[in-house]
């Protein structure tokens, strides 16, 4: 079956980096999304990662090893406005998206 | 511009009673979606339309029936409504196709169903 693993809850402070891991097995590879998904809101895109390496966008960065099946989510000069749900998603050979149940960011001032 | 709208933003029901949800996107996209997240924040897709033909339907009771008149808009309709059903119900809609990049979903901001 297709699987995607990431913590359910981590806490950091205002200020500081945390990384949020996304371990996957899937039917096939097409690429990994992370979306951003702050409490009553719909998610949104932060970034897709198809190649191995690290992407960077401002305070968000991304990684990807295709031959360990894991992603990573670093965030950088946390702000409160960081707390959110963020969801790991991977486009599998049949180009559907798998889901992760999400990683729930704390931000502690 | 709203890309991608949904009406309702909150519905409350009776158990039994019959309910629809309305979805539209003006990206000019291809496909679309219907997602619904439970309580535990589990983002499940539903079904998927591209083109008006149903490309994905996942183990979802056949209560829930999508209906789409055209490429823009994607209906859900729920008969019979159960407690169970409680959850928000995103829409989304991608343009697939050519690059994978392109599958990048755009979410509706979703409609919170109550079933009483």
């Amino acid at each position: 079956g297709q699987n995607i693993d990431q913590p359910t809850e981590m806490t950091a402070t205002e200020g500081a980096i945390v990384q949020i891991n996304c371990t996957y097995q899937t039917s096939g590879f097409n690429g990994l999304f992370w979306y951003q998904q702050h409490a009553g809101e719909a998610p949104t895109f932060l970034s897709y990662n198809v190649l191995d390496g690290l992407e960077e966008k401002g305070r968000f960065s991304s990684f990807l090893s295709r031959s360990k099946g894991y992603s990573y989510l670093l965030l950088k000069e946390l702000q409160m406005k960081d707390s959110a749900s963020y969801l790991c998603a991977v486009l599998d050979s049949n180009y559907q998206l798998i889901w992760g149940a999400g990683t729930k960011l704390i931000i502690k001032p | 511009d709203t890309a991608v709208s949904q009406t309702p933003k909150y519905l409350v029901t009776q158990m039994g009673n019959d309910k629809s949800i309305k979805c539209e996107q003006n990206l000019g996209h291809d496909t679309m979606y219907w997602y619904k997240q439970d309580s535990k924040k589990f983002l499940k897709i539903m079904f998927s339309y591209n083109n008006k033909e149903l490309i994905i339907n996942e183990t979802v009771p056949n209560r829930f029936s999508p209906n789409s008149p055209d490429n823009a808009h994607l209906n859900l309709h729920i008969n019979s409504l159960e407690l169970g059903d409680s959850a928000v119900y995103f829409c989304a809609s991608s343009q697939d196709f050519e690059a994978p990049r392109l599958y990048e979903q755009f979410f509706g901001p979703g409609t919170r169903l109550t079933v009483l």
